[in-house]
């Protein structure tokens, strides 16, 4: 059981705007930044969105983070097959980092 | 170029004694806290442990706390994990990964990642 609940599965259709969730507590997202992460099949996980909703340079314009209150929202505009992965949010609290369960993200 | 490049992973019996390097190259590597994080077979990410870049300060996740130890020698850009009394649930691909901002360690945000290694722990 993870601190921070996400959905385990989204899909889209190539082109279509997909929205992942991460629901927290007031320790962890109500009082700190969140963190997504992006886990390609077979490769190590890599940073997505910082600080709630600032992309590292290279993270396509596509993926978008916001937050408000105890809950954050990973969004992906023009769905590509390349985006098949797992997401994970991040945060920390009191003294810990805790992570979403992560959703799978399908393109069918 | 950051690079971080795990090694010390292996097979090791229930009760065991393991240690997890992670040599750093490409930063200034006493400029910034340093995490672990691991992966069980077919499972999500969990976080393990992060000491700052004096080593001043650790945390350790609930499920390694009295067992493992988080380390680092700063004049061989290297990250350690000690790890002992190992158990079954202990098996897992570990990362180590840069935390993004200087000086912080109480932060979730990890920049770069290195390529894991496997820790079997199975009699």
């Amino acid at each position: 059981q993870s601190v921070l609940t996400q959905p385990p599965s989204a899909s889209g259709t190539p082109g279509q705007r997909v929205t992942i969730s991460c629901s927290g507590s007031s320790s962890n997202i109500g009082s700190n930044y969140v963190y997504w992460y992006q886990q390609l099949p077979g490769t190590a996980p890599k940073l997505l969105i910082y600080r709630n909703d600032q992309r590292p340079s290279g993270v396509p314009d596509r993926f978008s983070g916001s937050k408000s209150g105890t809950s954050a929202s990973l969004a992906i505009s023009g769905l590509r097959s390349e985006d098949e992965a797992d997401y994970y949010c991040a945060a920390w609290d009191d003294s810990l980092v805790v992570f979403g369960g992560g959703t799978r993200l399908t393109v069918l | 170029e950051v690079q971080l490049v795990e090694s010390g992973g292996g097979l090791v019996q229930p009760g065991g004694s393991l240690r997890l390097s992670c040599a750093a190259s490409g930063f200034t590597f006493t400029n910034y806290g340093m995490s672990w994080v691991r992966q069980a077979p077919g499972k999500g990410l969990e976080w393990v442990s992060v000491i700052s870049g004096s080593s001043g300060t650790t945390y350790y996740a609930d499920s390694v706390k009295g067992r493992f130890t988080i380390s680092r020698d700063n004049s061989k850009n290297t990250l350690y994990l000690q790890m002992n009394s190992l158990r079954a649930e202990d098996t897992a691909i570990y990362y180590c990964a840069k935390v993004i901002r200087v000086t912080a360690v109480s932060i979730a945000g990890f920049d770069y990642w290195g390529q894991g290694t496997l820790v079997t722990v199975s009699s």
